[in-house]
């Protein structure tokens, strides 16, 4: 069984679109996050999301939304994609925070057209 | 802003060689320090973590690394790296436990001959 899950594994969009990608975790854990990994390989923490606390990088547009419909699930809405948006997004989950091992989903690789 | 800095791009060590990777940060208080591995294709995985106490931390596969105060460095090592660790390496500090700037290192690819 996959610890941490990610739907779509690739995703093909125009620009001024708005799509979502789907994590899922069964591990019981308490903390969910979002990355974001560009062409370059740079990864940026997006989000953390604990006990309905929601972390957010200051540095995200709001066009970027986190969406926990239940402890085991963080899905990642992003409105108006730009083609800078165009990465691997990477979720992530540990038990309580950082201080736990995260452990990570596969990626979905997010191409803007 | 806090920084991190691996100054190292890409190294290449022989198989059974030992292996350090340079990782260094910028921040006024002692933060908590990361370091990952990603292998072609694939999502992170933690090696190891410092948060406080004996300053060589022992990690997964043989790894560890040493925190340095005086230094602002977290150093990865292995005694002796194997084909399987051909990976990316990326070292990370964070301030609190939830993700408050938590920042990445750039990243160092290590490359491993047979």
């Amino acid at each position: 069984d996959t610890a941490v899950s990610q739907t779509p594994k690739y995703l093909v969009t125009q620009m001024g679109n708005d799509k979502s990608i789907k994590c899922e975790q069964n591990l019981g854990h308490d903390t969910m996050y979002w990355y974001k990994q560009d062409s370059k390989k740079f990864l940026k923490i997006m989000f953390s999301y604990n006990n309905k606390e929601l972390i957010i990088n200051e540095t995200v547009p709001n066009r970027f939304s986190p969406k926990s419909p239940d402890k085991a699930h963080l899905n990642l809405h992003i409105n108006s994609l730009e083609l800078g948006d165009s990465a691997v997004y990477f979720c992530a989950s540990s038990k309580g925070g950082l201080q736990e091992t995260q452990y990570f989903g596969p990626g979905t690789r997010l191409l803007v057209l | 802003a806090q920084s991190v800095t691996q100054p190292d791009i890409h190294i290449t060590v022989s198989e059974g060689a030992s292996l350090e990777l340079r990782c260094n940060y910028s921040y006024g208080a002692t933060p908590y320090l990361f370091w990952y591995v990603q292998s072609p294709g694939q999502g992170l995985q933690l090696l190891l973590k410092y948060f406080s106490g004996d300053t060589l931390v022992q990690g997964i596969k043989g790894f560890e690394a040493e925190f340095k105060r005086s230094q602002s460095s977290f150093n990865l090592r292995k005694p002796s790296v194997h084909w399987s660790d051909a990976a990316e390496y990326f070292c990370a500090v964070a301030m609190d436990n939830y993700g408050q700037n938590f920042v990445f290192g750039p990243g160092t690819r290590l490359s491993v001959l047979p």
